[in-house]
């Protein structure tokens, strides 16, 4: 079947240091996006891509960064973590209209 | 500024009865607009969807509502069961398949 997987599930780091949130799809899906979940703010796009060498930024996306080459795979990366990028994180894929399909979500922690 | 607003943080309904729950959007240009549901520790999961040129769309239990004019969306369930229990995420899908969504509606069903 096919699937969308995210890892780490958890994942603590310290600040000033480099992390890449991993994301894998098997749907064979063009689009895929990052978005970060925050008690208040609910999910909030971090940044997107429509296919191999695309990337495009979405509106929180200061101190991201993504890559994109090949159809399976957009990690997530940040540059320097900071305390205020803790929160919970998540990965979708879709081949338009909408029908996202989510992973399980990486809780990042950063002390 | 939001462009998709839920302005109920969570709402709490006994079950058997009906669960409303109400969404705002300021942008008209939106093609389609979604509900999502969510349980704790997993990601997402689409619920129920409606195009733009549409007011009513029913499956099962789930009907959403758009009023163009007011721009406003509503999901019903009916009759509601302690598995609605969730946080619902309100969300609208532009041209560029890229949703935005609203800080989501924790329901709760009473016993």
């Amino acid at each position: 079947d096919a699937e969308i997987t995210q890892s780490p599930r958890h994942k603590i780091t310290e600040t000033g240091r480099q992390v890449t949130l991993a994301c894998h799809q098997t749907w064979n899906h063009n689009n895929m996006f990052w978005y970060r979940q925050d008690l208040g703010h609910g999910l909030r796009l971090i940044h997107y891509s429509y296919g191999v060498h695309d990337t495009n930024k979405g509106e929180v996306s200061d101190g991201y960064s993504v890559s994109r080459s090949n159809t399976e795979d957009l990690p997530l990366t940040l540059e320097s973590a900071a305390s205020s990028q803790t929160s919970v994180y998540f990965c979708a894929s879709s081949e338009g209209q909408g029908g996202y399909t989510f992973g399980s979500g990486t809780r990042l922690t950063v002390v | 500024d939001q462009q998709v607003k839920q302005n109920s943080p969570s709402l709490s309904v006994q079950e058997g009865r009906i669960s409303i729950l109400n969404c705002d959007y300021t942008n008209s240009m939106f093609d389609y607009f979604l509900w999502y549901k969510k349980y704790p520790a997993e990601g997402p999961t689409f619920l129920i969807s409606i195009s733009s040129i549409k007011d009513k769309n029913e499956d099962g239990r789930f009907t959403v509502f758009l009023n163009k004019s007011a721009k406003h969306l509503s999901l019903h369930i009916v009759p509601s069961q302690p598995g609605d229990s969730a946080v619902y995420f309100c969300a609208a899908l532009n041209r560029d398949d890229k949703i935005i969504f609203g800080k989501g509606t924790r329901l709760h069903i009473l016993p």
